[in-house]
């Protein structure tokens, strides 16, 4: 199983470009969600899913959008990037259950500077 | 919403040494409180939680407390080794159906000193 993969591993934007962030996973997990850290500041929760064809906000969910079309994928999007989106971007899964447990596996996270 | 608060930002101990982390939440409805291990350029990855009907879970050197009364949970490592050495994350879930989210504490950076 490769777990929770992201692409890209890094990008830069000029301000104003667009681009999507794409996490897959393969463990069969119903929640999805995104994150950004920044130094200091921890993981800050951007957007989430409760099963495909869902979303929700999350903390900071200001000028991203995202979709659930397929269980196994989450994208991410930014419409029109800014310097303030100058984060690395963490996208997680997990299988909710209070007996199964509720562990979120992390992907390796997309480096993403907007200049 | 839910607020998390840790201290201290930063931890520097000596090898053999214990270390103690402490986060506090603000909503009495959260359940579900995991403690996160980052290692320099890597991804988060969880190293234990506990469950709002326990006080206290150890694994091996790791030990977390939880005190819902006072709404602050705690992470004990004990005999720390190099390896230790990376940044720690605590979280707190409410847990309700429908909002499984966690909100997460600033972060402590540990240095374990050889």
């Amino acid at each position: 199983n490769a777990g929770v993969t992201q692409t890209p591993k890094f990008r830069v934007l000029k301000t104003g470009q667009s681009m999507t962030l794409l996490c897959a996973q393969d463990m069969n997990h119903e929640y999805m969600y995104w994150y950004r850290q920044d130094p200091g500041m921890g993981l800050r929760l951007i957007h989430y899913s409760v099963g495909e064809g869902t979303t929700a906000k999350g903390e900071v969910p200001d000028g991203y959008n995202v979709s659930r079309l397929k269980k196994q994928n989450f994208l991410l999007g930014l419409e029109s990037a800014a310097p303030s989106q100058t984060s690395v971007y963490f996208c997680a899964s997990s299988y909710p259950g209070w007996y199964e447990g509720d562990e979120q596996y992390f992907g390796p996270g997309t480096r993403l500077t907007v200049t | 919403g839910e607020n998390v608060e840790q201290h201290p930002s930063t931890l520097s101990v000596q090898e053999g040494d214990s270390a103690v982390i402490k986060c506090t939440y603000s909503d009495s409805a959260s359940n579900y409180f995991p403690w996160y291990k980052q290692e320099l350029g890597k991804r988060p990855q969880l190293i234990i939680d506990i469950r709002s009907n326990v006080g206290e879970k150890k694994d091996q050197r790791i030990a977390v407390t939880l005190n819902k009364t006072a709404k602050h949970f705690s992470l004990h490592i004990t005999e720390t080794q190099p390896e230790d050495s990376a940044v720690y994350f605590c979280a707190a879930d409410p847990m309700d159906t429908g909002r499984r989210a966690l909100t997460f504490g600033s972060g402590t950076r540990l240095q374990v000193q050889p």
